[in-house]
């Protein structure tokens, strides 16, 4: 079975702009979250998708959205990039909703630098 | 926020048991007790999760205090691949509002 795959792997970007990443999650994972990993926080839940509706959020400002498809693959969006934005963005699924209950599996992430 | 405290680091030799622990005197009873590692370049890893009992897997043990207020990760034969950063973390909340609150590990070095 494949893993959770994360593209893209890299991406630089300037301040200002917007990004999206994308994830696909292990067949049959209906849920997905997403976290961003910066080396003083250590990882932040950014938030949670199942069955394309968003059940949980994390401290984290508008600028970041997301959406899961009916595929279950999902996207999320940075917009009006920071410098602080600059982190590993890692993506994760598990197979029933409540990231706390079910174990995840994550990807290798998205390593996003804005210049 | 429920929180975890861990040592920053560690250090064991190959072929030996290692005891990492964990505290987490806030836990509220339905929070579930999960590790993850992380290894070098890659995303974190499940490595095992809890209740109340004591959990065994093919990858590690968890030792989980009655109180509820500390638990311990046992890896009964590190080898050198075991060298990650280990992560104890709650499931904090409850039904659909439930997330995982992560620190920032326990740094383990393994010698060979």
């Amino acid at each position: 079975k494949a893993g959770v795959t994360q593209t893209p792997r890299y991406l630089i970007k300037t301040r200002g702009q917007q990004v999206t990443l994308s994830c696909s999650p292990i067949s049959g994972h209906r849920s997905v979250s997403w976290y961003q990993q910066t080396p003083g926080q250590g990882l932040q839940f950014l938030f949670e998708y199942f069955s394309e509706t968003q059940r949980n959020k994390g401290n984290f400002p508008g600028r970041f959205s997301g959406r899961q498809f009916s595929n279950s693959r999902s996207e999320m969006n940075v917009s009006t990039l920071e410098l602080g934005d600059s982190a590993l963005y890692l993506c994760a699924s598990s197979w029933g909703t409540g990231t706390g209950t079910y174990e995840q599996y994550f990807g290798p992430g998205t390593r996003l630098t804005v210049t | 926020d429920a929180k975890t405290t861990q040592p920053n680091s560690m250090e064991s030799n190959e072929e030996e048991p290692v005891h990492l622990p964990c505290n987490h005197s806030t836990i509220s009873g339905t929070d579930y007790i999960h590790w993850y590692r992380q290894l070098p370049s890659q995303g974190p890893e499940y490595v095992i999760h809890g209740l109340t009992s004591n959990v065994n897997n093919r990858m590690a043990s968890l030792a989980i205090a009655e109180d509820r207020k500390s638990s311990t990760l046992i890896l009964h034969r590190a080898t050198l691949r075991d060298a990650a950063v280990y992560y104890c973390i709650l499931g904090w909340g409850a039904g659909n509002n439930r997330k995982l609150i992560w620190g920032l590990g326990t740094s383990l070095a393994v010698n060979p």
